[in-house]
């Protein structure tokens, strides 16, 4: 059971600006730095935003992160067909004293 | 290159004992906290617990504590995950992940490519 809750499921046709919420509270996303993972089918896992906004080298700048609050944000614009991944929020839980993942969400371009 | 390299998959039944493993190559290994995680068929991420190599401080993800061993041989740059008595709803996806130098809140920025262990009678 994900202490971070995320929709099930985006959507949206090719060019268009898609966004990822995700669901936390005062023990990790209210306090902590917020990470997104991209895991494309078959594939492990890749880092697509740390540190809540930053995005490692090599990822796209249609990739953005934001942070309100206990919840956070992954945005993509300009929405691409190889964007069609599981996408993952993250964050440290400092009552957990633990790394937690958010549940998902399954982008699909149309 | 920065690389963690996993062993194969495996097939074992309820029971069995296992031990998979994950080697590091590009970076200092003894330095960097080395994650865990769980991805069950068709489900999402789970952080199972880190260590870290230079002197084997562990940590557990409390769903995880007394259910898996996680250890390390710096000498040989390899982190291993261990489970004594198999279960089939260990049957899953592991992978293992370097945490960030920035800090365990900055999450991971190098995967290994993942381990398949099905438990099956």
């Amino acid at each position: 059971q994900s202490v971070l809750t995320q929709p099930p499921s985006a959507s949206g046709t090719p060019g268009q600006r898609v966004t990822i919420s995700c669901s936390g509270s005062s023990s990790n996303i209210g306090i902590k730095t917020v990470n997104w993972y991209q895991q494309l089918p078959g594939t492990a896992p890749k880092v697509l935003i740390y540190s809540t906004n930053q995005r490692p080298s090599g990822v796209p700048d249609r990739f953005s992160g934001s942070k309100s609050g206990t919840s956070a944000s992954l945005a993509i614009s300009g929405l691409q067909s190889e964007d069609e991944a599981d996408y993952y929020c993250a964050a440290w839980d400092d009552s957990l004293d633990a790394y937690v993942f958010g549940t998902g969400t399954k982008v699909t371009v149309l | 290159e920065v690389q963690l390299v996993q062993s194969g998959a495996e097939v074992k039944k309820p029971g069995e004992s296992l031990k998979i493993s994950c080697k590091g190559s590009g970076y200092s290994f003894p330095n960097s906290w080395i994650a865990w995680v769980r991805q069950m068929p068709g489900k999402g991420l789970e952080w199972m617990g880190i260590i870290y190599p230079g002197d084997s401080d562990t940590r557990y993800s409390p769903s995880f504590e007394g259910q898996v061993t996680i250890s390390a041989d710096k000498s040989i740059s390899t982190a291993y995950l261990q489970w004594s008595s198999l279960k089939a709803s260990d049957t899953a996806m592991y992978y293992c992940a370097r945490h960030s130098g920035l800090g365990l809140s900055y999450g991971m920025d190098v995967w290994g490519q993942g381990t398949t262990v099905t438990v099956s009678s």
